[in-house]
């Protein structure tokens, strides 16, 4: 079974400044889908950015971008030019991408990201 | 708007005292999970259904009951809440196909005294 394991219970970064979350994970499988959600205090899940380990190119998006090591099983998220509301729970995620979906998302413990003024 | 709506946001409960917690999508979305969060663990899958009358066990299902009528309802049924059974809630559900992202409804937080 696959496992995700996020390393930094909590971590703090200044406004404007830039933070990276690790993430590992450990699988068998070499299709598969790497996700970041974060979850701010109204709790909400949102997406904010998504791998695909077929593609050797890292994602981005905006101010969060993704460090993919697919060897090393690896996938850190940067987080650049921090604001107040990056504060939040982040949350890393594997999905399988096989055809039998059954149990195919598993998540990381999180990491509780507080963004200092 | 594309959205999972899962009801209600608070529950306080009494051990033993059956209670549903409603999920609906509008996304036409063939599958469908609970998941329940709590410090440390993360989401841990309880339920989760591939398509109508087409449901299975996730990692912590003991305590849970679910059934999937209609493509769009998938509720989460605790038929003897007890106190371990206090957590944070969500429904989420998901595209086949496409390495897709799950969409979340706004979490359960549910209390058992």
């Amino acid at each position: 079974a696959q496992t995700v394991t996020q390393s930094q219970p909590e971590m703090s970064v200044q406004e404007a400044e830039t933070v990276t979350l690790s993430c590992t994970y450990d699988t068998s499988e070499s299709d598969y889908y790497l996700f970041w959600y974060k979850q701010p205090p109204s709790r909400q899940m949102i997406l904010v950015i998504r791998q695909e380990a077929y593609k050797q190119q890292n994602a981005t998006e905006n101010r969060f971008s993704v460090n993919f090591q697919k060897a090393a099983k690896s996938f850190s998220l940067k987080i650049s030019d921090s604001q107040l509301g990056d504060a939040a729970m982040y949350f890393c995620a594997y999905r399988s991408a096989g055809r039998n979906y059954g149990q195919n998302f598993v998540f990381g413990p999180g990491t509780r990201l507080s963004v200092l003024p | 708007e594309a959205q999972v709506t899962q009801n209600p946001r608070y529950l306080i409960t009494v051990t033993g005292k059956k209670l549903t917690v409603t999920c609906s999508q509008n996304m036409n979305h063939e599958y469908m999970s609970w998941y329940r969060q709590d410090p440390g663990l993360g989401l841990r899958q309880i339920y989760y259904s591939m398509n109508v009358e087409v449901t299975d066990k996730g990692d912590v299902p003991e305590g849970y009951k679910v059934s999937r009528k209609e493509k769009r309802n998938f509720p989460l049924i605790l038929e003897s809440p007890s106190p371990n059974q206090t957590s944070l809630y969500f429904c989420a559900s998901q595209r086949t196909g496409g390495g897709y992202g799950y969409t979340f409804g706004s979490g359960t937080r549910l209390t058992v005294v």
